[in-house]
C-alpha cells in the first residue's frame, strides 16, 4: 500500500501571507493526487486532483504542483475562511485508498 | 446541484449491528461509484468501503468480514451494514461520491459511537 507523509503537521500562518503544504507518496503516483480541505465540525472538500486542477468553484489562490512522490499545495494569500485541515490522497492503484496524516493550517 | 445525505448513526454496544444510509440527488446515482469514509473523533480520514457503478466492492482491511456496501439504484440510495461493531470503529462516517479514485462530493457526516 502507498503510505503518505505531510508536512508540517501545523502551520502557523498570519492571513494575508503564503503558505505551502507538501505531500510524500512512497511510491510514485504520477499526477494522480487530489488534495482537500475540512474545517472543524465540517465535511472534507475536494479542492485540487490531477496534481495541479482545482475543482469547481475552487478560488484561484490554491494551486498545486507535483508529481511522482513530491507534491505541494499553495495557498498565495490566506484568508480567514483558509484556516483548516488539509489531506492529500493518492488515487493511481487502488484499492485501498489511503489519505495522508493531514496539516493544520492555524493562525498566528 | 450534488447533495448527500447520511442517516442512521447512534450510540451502539459493541458487538451489535447498524446500518446507514446515504440519499443521493443531483446526479445519476446509477453512473457512478459511491464510498464510505470514516474519521475517528479528532483524528484524520480512514477509508471504509467502495462500490462501483456495476456493483464490485472493495473493503478496507479494517471491516473486511464485518461491514457491507450496498445500494439501491433505484432509491438513489447508498448502504452501509456494519457488524460486529467494535470500540475503534467510533468515528464520523461520511459517504461520498467517487470520480474515478478520488473523491469529489461528500455528504456532511454521521456519528457512529460504539460503548458499552
Amino acid at each position: 500500500d502507498i503510505v503518505m507523509t505531510q508536512s508540517p503537521a501545523t502551520l502557523s500562518v498570519s492571513p494575508g501571507e503564503r503558505a505551502t503544504l507538501s505531500c510524500r507518496a512512497s511510491q510514485s503516483v504520477s499526477s494522480n493526487l487530489a488534495w482537500y480541505q475540512q474545517k472543524p465540525g465540517q465535511a472534507p472538500r475536494l479542492l485540487i486532483y490531477g496534481a495541479s486542477t482545482r475543482a469547481t468553484g475552487i478560488p484561484a489562490r490554491f494551486s498545486g504542483r507535483g508529481s511522482g512522490t513530491e507534491f505541494t499545495l499553495t495557498i498565495s494569500s490566506l484568508q480567514s475562511e483558509d484556516f483548516a485541515v488539509y489531506y492529500c490522497q493518492p488515487y493511481n492503484n487502488w484499492p485501498p485508498f489511503t489519505f495522508g496524516p493531514g496539516t493544520k493550517v492555524d493562525i498566528k | 446541484q450534488v447533495q448527500l445525505l447520511e442517516s442512521g448513526g447512534g450510540v451502539v454496544q459493541p458487538g451489535r449491528s447498524l446500518r446507514l444510509s446515504c440519499g443521493a440527488s443531483g446526479f445519476t446515482f446509477r453512473n457512478f461509484g459511491m464510498h464510505w469514509v470514516r474519521q475517528p473523533p479528532g483524528k484524520g480520514l480512514e477509508w471504509v468501503a467502495v462500490i462501483s457503478y456495476d456493483g464490485t466492492k472493495y473493503y478496507a482491511d479494517s471491516v473486511k468480514g464485518r461491514f457491507t456496501i450496498s445500494r439501491d439504484n433505484s432509491k438513489n440510495t447508498l448502504y452501509l451494514e456494519m457488524n460486529s461493531l467494535k470500540p475503534e470503529d467510533t468515528a464520523v462516517y461520511f459517504c461520498a461520491k467517487d470520480m474515478i479514485g478520488f473523491f469529489d462530493y461528500w455528504g456532511q457526516g454521521t456519528l457512529v459511537a460504539v460503548s458499552s
